[in-house]
């Protein structure tokens, strides 16, 4: 069964550094996400991308964030100058009628 | 105002019994609306999803739509200590974002 899959699994940076989070959706879909979830919190929508542009973003996708569709498969995000208080679970989905999720990055920032 | 939200927990029932679990939401040109389930540590799995005003039934879930009164719930008859978990509701809105409520956790004594 096909399925999102996402790399690395557990990321550690320190702050200020630049990290880029990847992601392989599954092939035939069309809308792309990505998800915060901090520890005990709820999952917190970051981004949509359809169409290979930016659909919706939300307040907290500020432009430290960033994502792109290198090629026909992965999907990234970028956090450039990362900061303590992202430290969090980060996650992909992908959705063509039901949205699936990855296993989930878990970002810490020293 | 809270885009989607959830009745409070810790939901706690014994095994056998019908766990209720309730979701509102706020944007009513809403169409597409999930329940996902989160095991600590996890990724958001998807269980149900429903399109339409009425019930959908997938084994041991129901779920229920009322778009008049923006309302889904979710039904878990005869519950196991295994569905012991945080349920999470998601609406995808009337643009491209597929928002989160907070979340129920659930508890199965047996």
């Amino acid at each position: 069964e096909p399925e999102v899959t996402q790399t690395p699994s557990h990321q550690v940076t320190q702050m200020g550094q630049e990290v880029i989070l990847r992601c392989v959706p599954i092939s035939n879909h069309l809308y792309f996400y990505w998800y915060r979830q901090i520890l005990g919190q709820k999952v917190e929508f970051l981004v949509s991308f359809y169409n290979n542009e930016i659909s919706e973003k939300s307040e907290i996708f500020d432009d430290q964030f960033s994502v792109e569709r290198p090629d026909g498969s992965n999907f990234t995000l970028k956090i450039r100058s990362t900061k303590l208080e992202d430290s969090a679970m980060y996650f992909c989905a992908s959705m063509r009628n039901e949205q699936f999720f990855g296993p989930g990055t878990r970002l810490t920032v020293l | 105002q809270k885009e989607v939200e959830q009745n409070s927990g810790p939901l706690s029932v014994p095994e056998g019994a019908i766990a209720s679990l309730n979701c509102t939401y706020s944007d009513r040109g809403s169409q597409s609306f999930f329940w996902y389930r989160q095991y600590s540590g996890k990724s958001p799995e998807l269980i149900m999803s429903i399109y339409s005003n009425g019930d959908k039934e997938d084994g041991r879930f129901t779920a229920q739509l009322n778009k008049a009164s923006q309302y889904v719930s979710l039904l878990i008859r005869d519950s196991q200590p295994s569905d012991s978990a945080t349920y999470l509701c998601a609406v995808k809105t009337s643009y491209d974002k597929v928002i989160f409520g907070p979340g129920t956790s659930l508890s199965v004594i047996p």
